[in-house]
Formats: C-alpha cells, structure tokens, sequence
C-alpha cells in the first residue's frame, strides 16, 4: 500500500477484555515496529520484527502485551486483560530494512479501556 | 532515564521569522538522528534526518544541526509558516535499531 496502514482507528473496551490491533506496513518494508504514546507523554517503543522474527522484545510493559507478524508483512499486537493503563495511542512503524534509519508512521489506534 | 530530552514544551513564532527547536541526548551510541513532525489525529510524519557524521543537513526551509560534543541537536524553520504548527519530536537511534523519543515540542506559528 501506500502508507502504513492501521486498524481499528478507535477501539473502546472494557477492563479486563482482550484487544487485538492490526498494522499492515508498506510493501516491501521488513521491519516494522510498534511504539504507544500515552496522553501527554513521548512515543514509548515496544517492539520490533525484522521479517517474522521480534529480536527486540525489550519494550513491551508486561507479558498481557504480545505481537506477531506473519508472512513478512501484517503484524498484530495483543493486549490481554487490559487495564485502564493500557489506554494509549498505540503507533507502527516500518522500514525498508534493519539497516534503515528512517521510519513511516501509521496514524495509530486509539484505545480506550473504560 | 529519559536517553532522549525536548526540554521546551511549547514554542511560538511569528509568521515568516526562524523556528529553532532544541534536543539534548545521553547515549553516545546513537548515531543517527531524526525530526518527526505530528499533527492530531495522525501519526508522525519524517521530516528530516542527520547521520553523526555530519554536523549540518538541509532540506528546502528546514535545516538540522548537530553538536556531538554537547550531544544536541537542533531543528532550523525558516522562513516559518502557519502551516508548520505541529507537535515536532526528536528521535535517535543505534543504526536499525528503534528510535527513542523526546517528548515534543508544539510549535505554533502566528499569522
């Protein structure tokens, strides 16, 4: 495609439900990465897949936080009993590769745990 | 440990006057340096970069300078425009690596 795209725009959920967030990167970039931006705070990296494989797992908060890519391409990132903690502005990310600096944004997901 | 820091969080210009947003880092293993440009409702935008060769990188009105000795770096608008208001962050990263964040600075330009 021709941007970062990422879905849901918005997700409402309760406490303790799980939520799953969809990012489908440009074609042919194959890293991609996932940051959230809490309200008022900077972007917080949470994890990176080079391919299939997420060498760089050190930013996820806690083990409710999970992410898979599959086939190179679409990455999903699951957050199990969520917390009203977890609402945040969830971004992805993608490269043309490892060795490539500059990254392109999606326009996020909003979550919202009431 | 904030490794990445925009100590103004807010800046405004006049129309047609110079920008200048600053940015001190910590970690002397970044080597790579990045502007992001955020607008509501929409991811951040790539506006500008520098490799810690450099010290000076130039794109159109938008200039980024590079002090590794003071380890900071700063973001030149000029001339500045209305439509420049945004949220701008700086990044920096260990080549491939993921980026590491300031905490922005919401640029707003007068007409």
């Amino acid at each position: 495609g021709a941007g970062v795209s990422q879905s849901p725009s918005n997700k409402v959920t309760e406490k303790g439900k799980d939520v799953e967030l969809r990012c489908d990167p440009i074609s042919g970039h194959t890293a991609l990465y996932w940051y959230r931006q809490s309200l008022g705070q900077g972007l917080e990296f949470l994890i990176y897949f080079q391919g299939n494989s997420a060498p760089d797992k050190s930013g996820l908060p806690s083990d409710r936080f999970s992410a898979e890519r599959t086939g190179g391409s679409v990455s999903t990132l699951t957050i199990q009993r969520t917390q009203q903690e977890d609402s945040a502005v969830y971004l992805c990310a993608s490269s043309r590769g490892a060795s490539q600096n500059i990254q392109y944004f999606g326009a996020g997901t909003r979550l919202s745990v009431l | 440990d904030q490794q990445v820091k925009q100590n103004s969080p807010s800046l405004s210009v006049q129309e047609g006057r110079i920008s200048i947003l600053n940015c001190d880092y910590t970690n002397s293993m970044f080597d790579y340096f990045l502007w992001y440009k955020k607008y509501p409702a929409e991811g951040p935008t790539f506006l500008i970069s520098i490799s810690s060769i450099k010290d000076k990188n130039e794109d159109g009105r938008f200039t980024v300078f590079l002090n590794k000795s003071a380890k900071h770096l700063s973001l030149h608008i000029v001339p500045s425009q209305p439509g420049d208001s945004a949220v701008y962050f700086c990044a920096a990263s260990v080549t491939g690596n993921m980026l590491t964040f300031g905490g922005g600075t919401r640029l707003m330009v007068k007409p």
